[in-house]
């Protein structure tokens, strides 16, 4: 059964980092491009961020380019996303999501359970 | 930037059709795909390369697509059926974007 576990969410200041991670398991993860997907309180679905199967390709939202850095460990079967210069509209459950294997622009099965981070004062 | 247009709501009396469109410029040259999302919940893929279901999704859920505008149909809505429904494609780059939801109510 295909998992995926999302950690690493919480409160952080307005300018603060924080650091998501998305632990992978029942699947070939090296095969699959991943990414991150946001849903800010009562709002709708927002792609944040997507990389290739070898982590050689990145792709970026235009709202969070130059301040959020995707990136993968192959040997830990785990995805992160970097955040920095995090704004209040920033606040939002992440989501990261495996694509199907059509790569990047194709189905995205499963979701995890998303991590809540809220950009506050 | 790309965008995918989908109806705010659609209300619809149990055991009638639902019908959810999404409209999109590119959407004639690139697959769409559907999701349905209940309060709390993530979201679960129900309808992929425009019109194929995954294993496990019922079969009233479908999907058709012509010219600029895909379509979901739900035949013969539930009441577990209510939820929120998102489009996604790919833009001129390839990478993903999601239309803005429907909230399907069960009347």
């Amino acid at each position: 059964e295909v998992q995926l576990l999302e950690s690493g969410g919480g409160l952080v200041q307005p300018g603060g980092s924080l650091r998501l991670s998305c632990a992978a398991s029942g699947f070939t993860f090296t095969t699959y491009a991943m990414t991150w997907v946001r849903q800010a309180p009562g709002k709708g679905l927002e792609w944040v961020s997507g990389i290739s199967g070898s982590g050689g390709s990145t792709y970026y939202a235009d709202s969070v380019k130059g301040r959020f850095t995707i990136s993968r460990d192959n040997s830990k079967n785990t995805l992160y996303l970097q955040m920095n210069s995090l704004r209040a509209e920033d606040t939002a459950i992440y989501y990261c999501a495996k694509a199907d294997e059509s790569g990047v622009g194709g189905s995205l099965d499963p979701w995890g359970q998303g991590t809540l981070v809220t950009v506050s004062s | 930037s790309y965008e995918l247009t989908q109806p705010p709501s659609v209300s619809v009396p149990p055991g009638q059709t639902a019908r959810i469109t999404c409209s999109g410029d590119a959407l004639p040259n690139k697959y769409a795909y559907w999701y349905q999302q209940k309060p709390g919940q993530a979201p679960v893929l129900v309808i992929y390369k425009d019109s194929e279901r995954p294993s496990g999704i019922p079969e009233r859920f479908s999907g058709s697509s012509s010219g600029t505008t895909v379509t979901l149909t739900i035949s013969g809505v539930q009441a577990e059926d209510e939820a929120d429904y998102y489009c996604q494609s790919a833009d001129s780059s390839g990478t993903w974007v999601f239309g803005g939801g429907t909230k399907l109510t069960v009347l």
